[in-house]
């Protein structure tokens, strides 16, 4: 198993451009997270998805977007990127708590740099 | 807002020393604490979890500690070694999706 799969690893954007951070889980997790770090800071959740078709907003949504046609996948949409989004960005994803471990399993990270 | 917090923000430790990182935590409808450790350029992996119908569980070199009372929190490596340099972060999760981490403790390990 690949576990969990961030692209790009890293990005430089201009300011007003947009992008989308793919992520992809291979382990047949019900639940998917985007989280922010910014440096010498803890993870912020962006947003989160309890399952294809479901997604709901986290602690710090504003500027994002989410989507999850498929239990695999959960790409992160900037649409104007702003320099306050220069951050790392780590895609997560865990099993519910009935009969499974809840751990949450990151991805190596993307680090996004808007000027 | 509830959140999780670490008490020190840095820990310097002798190899071959224990070390012990602390965690307190606000939101009392909490049942269940993960540890995670992040090294640099690399996502957080996870360490070891303890749920709140226990006060202590141990792993490989680590032990955790929960005293729900004054919701306090503590990771204890044993014996710590050069690759335990990282940061530590404590982590609950108040129901089944949502996962809230604290700012994080580097640890750094001196020869």
């Amino acid at each position: 198993n690949a576990g969990v799969t961030q692209t790009p690893k890293f990005r430089i954007l201009k300011i007003g451009q947009s992008m989308t951070l793919q992520c992809a889980q291979d382990m047949n997790h019900n639940y998917m997270y985007w989280y922010r770090q910014d440096p010498g800071m803890g993870l912020k959740l962006i947003y989160y998805s309890v399952g294809a078709g479901i997604t709901d907003k986290g602690e710090v949504p504003n500027g994002y977007n989410v989507s999850r046609s498929t239990t695999e996948d959960f790409p992160l949409r900037l649409e104007l990127a702003a320099p306050s989004q220069t951050s790392v960005y780590f895609c997560a994803s865990s099993s519910p708590r009935q009969g499974a471990t809840t751990e949450a399993f990151f991805g190596q990270g993307t680090r996004l740099t808007v000027v | 807002g509830e959140s999780v917090g670490l008490h020190l923000p840095t820990l310097s430790v002798q190899e071959g020393d224990n070390s012990i990182i602390n965690c307190a935590y606000s939101n009392s409808a909490s049942d269940y604490f993960i540890w995670y450790k992040q090294e640099s350029g690399k996502g957080p992996q996870f360490i070891i979890d303890i749920r709140s119908n226990m006060d202590k569980r141990q792993g490989q070199r680590v032990t955790v500690l929960l005293n729900k009372t004054v919701k306090h929190l503590s990771l204890q490596i044993a014996a710590t070694q050069p690759g335990d340099s990282a940061v530590y972060f404590c982590a609950e999760k108040p129901n089944d999706y949502k996962l809230s981490f604290g700012a994080g403790t580097t640890v750094t390990v001196r020869a």
